[in-house]
């Protein structure tokens, strides 16, 4: 199993354009999460999925969008992007039987110019 | 809403000293979560607890969970190099047990 894998590794976008990090998760676990973590801060959570067609805001989510069409897929869409962006972005799946462990992706690193 | 605060923020310490973060919620927690993050990497899962006062082992770490479900605290004893990085706690409550928020973490850094 590959786990929790994000694409891309690292993004310099400028203000006011738009972007998508890919997360995908071969574990077939229904939760899934998007965090965001600011340069020696805890982590924020943006948005979560429960299953595929159902997702929900979490502490911070002015400025994104998601989607879970699939159980494998939870895509993050910044529209307009902003210097308050730049961040280091994580998605995770979370399984909910047993120990409820929760798997990070490598992180994307996003800077807005 | 749901607020999870950790202290210390900061824990410098000699290797072999022990090291404590303590974790307190705002609110009743379902369960609790310990993580490990260390210097540029993601989070790693530690531990879960969920029972009120429950103690759990890991080698030399120790973690408990209050009786009241709204504190937790994370112990290492003897420190090595290998314990540097954040550790973070994360509890979810009852009423949204699917969201999971995250403490501000401590990071524990080691003098050899």
């Amino acid at each position: 199993n590959a786990g929790v894998t994000q694409t891309p590794k690292f993004r310099i976008l400028k203000i006011g354009q738009s972007m998508t990090l890919q997360c995908t998760q071969d574990m077939n676990h229904n939760y899934m999460y998007w965090y965001r973590q600011d340069p020696g801060m805890g982590l924020k959570l943006i948005y979560y999925s429960v299953g595929a067609g159902i997702t929900d805001k979490g502490e911070v989510p002015n400025g994104y969008n998601v989607s879970r069409s699939t159980t494998e897929d939870f895509p993050l869409r910044l529209e307009l992007a902003a210097p308050s962006q730049t961040s280091v972005y994580f998605c995770a799946s979370r399984e909910t039987s047993g120990t409820d462990t929760q798997y990070f992706g490598p992180g994307t690193r996003l800077t807005v110019l | 809403g749901q607020q999870v605060m950790q202290i210390p923020q900061y824990q410098h310490v000699q290797e072999g000293e022990d090291f404590t973060t303590y974790c307190n919620s705002s609110t009743t927690l379902s369960n609790i979560q310990w993580y490990k993050q260390r210097p540029g990497g993601h989070p790693v899962f530690l531990i879960q607890l969920v029972k009120s006062g429950e103690v759990k082992k890991q080698k030399r770490l120790t973690f408990q969970f209050g009786e009241a479900k709204k504190n937790s605290s994370l112990h290492i004893t003897a420190t090595q190099t290998t314990d540097v990085g954040t550790y973070f706690c994360a509890g979810s409550r009852y009423s949204s047990a699917s969201k999971i928020i995250f403490g501000s973490g401590t990071r524990l850094s080691i003098r050899p």
